[in-house]
């Protein structure tokens, strides 16, 4: 149980496109997710926490109007990397918190490559 | 949340134990030890937490200190899959449900 999955695993886009990942929790009701992003042999991290049906509050220094994040349901989150530049590239990771607990559960994450 | 200090690389030989220090010295009474770990390129991997007393799951054992100042995962029969960052983790279990990761350590499991 308490799977989480990533789609796409790998996308490469052209400079100024924007490109959505999805994140959904399989088999479970995830009322929290979280966005992370990880450069090459660098930690994680934490870019905003998303709560289902509210707006996402993001961390000191990321860009609210460049990384877009939906959570619409309780299965699904949504990050939109809006005009992308090549320094965008980088792996997003989500994971997600079901109610009633404090575990995170991350998905597989998505190799964003922005050429 | 408490900041955490773990050496950057170690190595130890297939079939031995693994012992990965962490040091959180300025750990407060309400925050737990979390590890993960982070095979390449895949998303991190719960491995264990705990409080003040000792852990063991199928997968590792958490030694944690009398003080809570450090503590040290055990991987008691370490495979090559083990190859990995294993990040320690201090965190208060509050509504916010953050975890931070710190730079965490290399392991290399050694045929």
């Amino acid at each position: 149980g308490a799977v989480v999955s990533q789609h796409p695993s790998r996308v490469i886009c052209k400079s100024g496109t924007s490109v959505k990942i999805e994140c959904r929790s399989l088999d479970f009701q995830a009322t929290t997710m979280f966005w992370y992003r990880q450069f090459p042999k660098q930690s994680l991290m934490l870019m905003a926490t998303s709560n289902e049906g509210s707006k996402a509050t993001y961390e000191q220094g990321v860009e609210k109007d460049k990384f877009l994040i939906n959570h619409a349901s309780l299965t699904l989150s949504t990050l939109t990397v809006t005009s992308a530049h090549p320094e965008d590239s980088s792996f997003y990771i989500c994971s997600a918190r079901s109610q009633g607990t404090y575990e995170q559960y991350f998905g597989p994450g998505t190799r964003l490559t922005v050429t | 949340d408490a900041k955490t200090t773990q050496p950057t690389s170690m190595d130890c030989a297939e079939g031995r134990a693994a012992n990965l220090p962490c040091n959180h010295s300025t750990i407060s009474g309400n925050e737990y030890v979390y590890w993960y770990r982070q095979i390449h390129s895949q998303g991190p991997q719960y491995i264990i937490h705990g409080l003040k007393n000792n852990e063991t799951n199928e997968m590792a054992s958490l030694i944690i200190t009398e003080d809570r100042k450090s503590s040290t995962l055990i991987l008691p029969h370490a495979t090559l899959r083990d190859t990995a960052v294993y990040y320690c983790i201090v965190r208060v279990m509050d509504s916010s449900y953050k975890l931070i990761f710190g730079s965490g350590t290399r392991l290399l499991v050694r045929p």
